[in-house]
């Protein structure tokens, strides 16, 4: 069964550091690009970053480069995001979304279930 | 950035009845180099993440019911439910994937009138 399980949500004050995990299971990992989608409560969908499958290239929205860093290990299976700067606006669900292909970024289509960052003093 | 609006931000319908959702980009989605639209529609439940309903604009993903439909091109899309059910119920996402950073609309809310 194709899964992506992320982990590592918690809350934690503004200014402070984070790191995110998604484990991907049932597909060949190195095969596809992959990206972080993130859902402030009660609001829509926001694309945050997203790698290619060698880990070659990376993307991110405006509102996070230069605080967020997305990497991967293909040995493990596993995205990463690493979060630095939090800021309040940053508080939502952080899905772990496959984009449909190895190089571009693409539809997503298999997501995880997410996993909730709150930024709170 | 290419911005994505959707129209209207809810909507009621009858069981049984037809369900149009609108999506307009701020610039083409149409690449000319292979006449594709890269647009894509996904569907999230309460307390779900998004299902992929429809990608390259019209195209099916597998499993989604046929009464799903996808349609339009350029800058202008329309999801369309054409007989309601009750597992409809959602809101319904527009994403154009055409260029980086990849945007979605501000979504759709579909309810039972």
């Amino acid at each position: 069964e194709v899964q992506l399980v992320e982990s590592g949500g918690a809350m934690v004050q503004p200014g402070g550091s984070l790191r995110l995990s998604c484990a991907a299971s049932g597909f060949t990992f190195s095969s596809y690009a992959m990206n972080w989608v993130r859902q402030a409560p009660g609001k829509g969908l926001e694309w945050v970053s997203g790698i290619r499958g060698g880990g070659d290239g990376t993307s991110y929205a405006d509102s996070v480069k230069g605080r967020f860093t997305i990497s991967r290990d293909n040995s493990e299976n596993t995205l990463f995001l690493q979060m630095n700067s939090l800021r309040g606006d940053d508080t939502a669900v952080y899905f772990c979304a496959r984009s449909s292909d190895l190089q571009y970024y693409y539809y997503m289509d298999v997501w995880g279930k997410g996993t909730t960052v709150t930024v709170s003093s | 950035d290419i911005v994505m609006t959707q129209s209207p931000d809810s909507l009621a319908v009858s069981l049984g009845e037809r369900a149009t959702i609108n999506c307009k980009s701020s610039q083409s989605v149409l690449a000319t180099s292979n006449n594709v639209n890269y647009l894509t529609w996904y569907q999230q439940k309460p307390g779900q993440p998004p299902k992929l309903l429809i990608h390259w604009a019209s195209t099916r993903e597998f499993g989604v019911p046929d009464r799903f439909s996808g349609s339009g091109s350029g800058t202008d899309f329309t999801l369309t439910i054409s007989s309601l059910q009750a597992e409809d119920v959602a809101v319904y996402y527009c994403q154009q994937y055409y260029s980086t950073p990849l945007t979605f609309g501000g979504g759709t809310r579909v309810e039972i009138k």
